[in-house]
């Protein structure tokens, strides 16, 4: 049982570039997030998804954007990198439904570095 | 969501319980309590969670004050291995919108 994965695990981006980070979970789960992590900082949600095909911002959207085509999958894009944006980046996901504990999955996150 | 506030590190000596407080003075009703740890640069891991009643599992026990206003979180005998940043978070057990971390607390258990 994998839980959940996300490719890359590691990139380095000039500014400008753009890149996609790919969020997969095989748990079933409704609900999925992306959160940015800085050195020594908690972490900042994103955006987030709480079903295939939709999406809301979270506290720090901007330059971003997400994508839920899949239940599985939830991509996060940066459509032209910035420095600012260079930090460690983790997905979770949760489920909805009876019985759920509101225990929140966490990858191992993605660490982006931007020159 | 309601706001959480945690003191921003605490040291504890390994062996020892180490309580770890969390104050959410403006949590509502239908909100429980949730901690998190997040060890060195790993993806943050659930510990426990409770909405009114203490709650004890086999990692930690959760102890909420009867107005609910805020709560401790207790590892019974703290090894070097629970250093990490404890989060906790309040959230309603209906829907998972906007699922907010603070700062959290980074605890050291020292030798």
């Amino acid at each position: 049982n994998a839980g959940v994965t996300q490719t890359p695990k590691f990139r380095v981006l000039k500014t400008g570039q753009s890149m996609t980070l790919l969020c997969a979970q095989d748990m079933n789960h409704e609900y999925m997030y992306w959160y940015r992590q800085d050195p020594g900082m908690g972490l900042r949600l994103i955006h987030y998804s709480v079903g295939e095909g939709t999406t809301a911002k979270g506290e720090v959207p901007d330059g971003y954007n997400v994508s839920r085509l899949k239940k599985q999958n939830f991509l996060l894009g940066l459509e032209s990198a910035a420095p600012s944006q260079t930090s460690v980046y983790f997905c979770a996901s949760t489920p909805s439904g009876l019985g759920r504990t509101g225990e929140l999955f966490f990858g191992e996150g993605s660490r982006l570095t931007v020159l | 969501d309601a706001k959480t506030t945690q003191p921003p590190s605490m040291d504890c000596a390994e062996g020892r319980a180490a309580n770890l407080p969390c104050n959410h003075s403006t949590i509502s009703g239908n909100e429980y309590v949730y901690w998190y740890r997040q060890i060195h640069s790993q993806g943050p891991q659930y510990i426990i969670h409770g909405l009114k009643n203490n709650e004890t599992n086999e990692m930690a026990s959760l102890i909420i004050t009867e107005d609910r206003k805020s709560s401790t979180l207790i590892l019974p005998h703290a090894t070097l291995r629970d250093t990490a940043v404890y989060y906790c978070i309040v959230r309603p057990f209906q829907g998972a919108q906007k699922l907010v971390f603070g700062q959290g607390t980074r605890l050291t258990i020292n030798p």
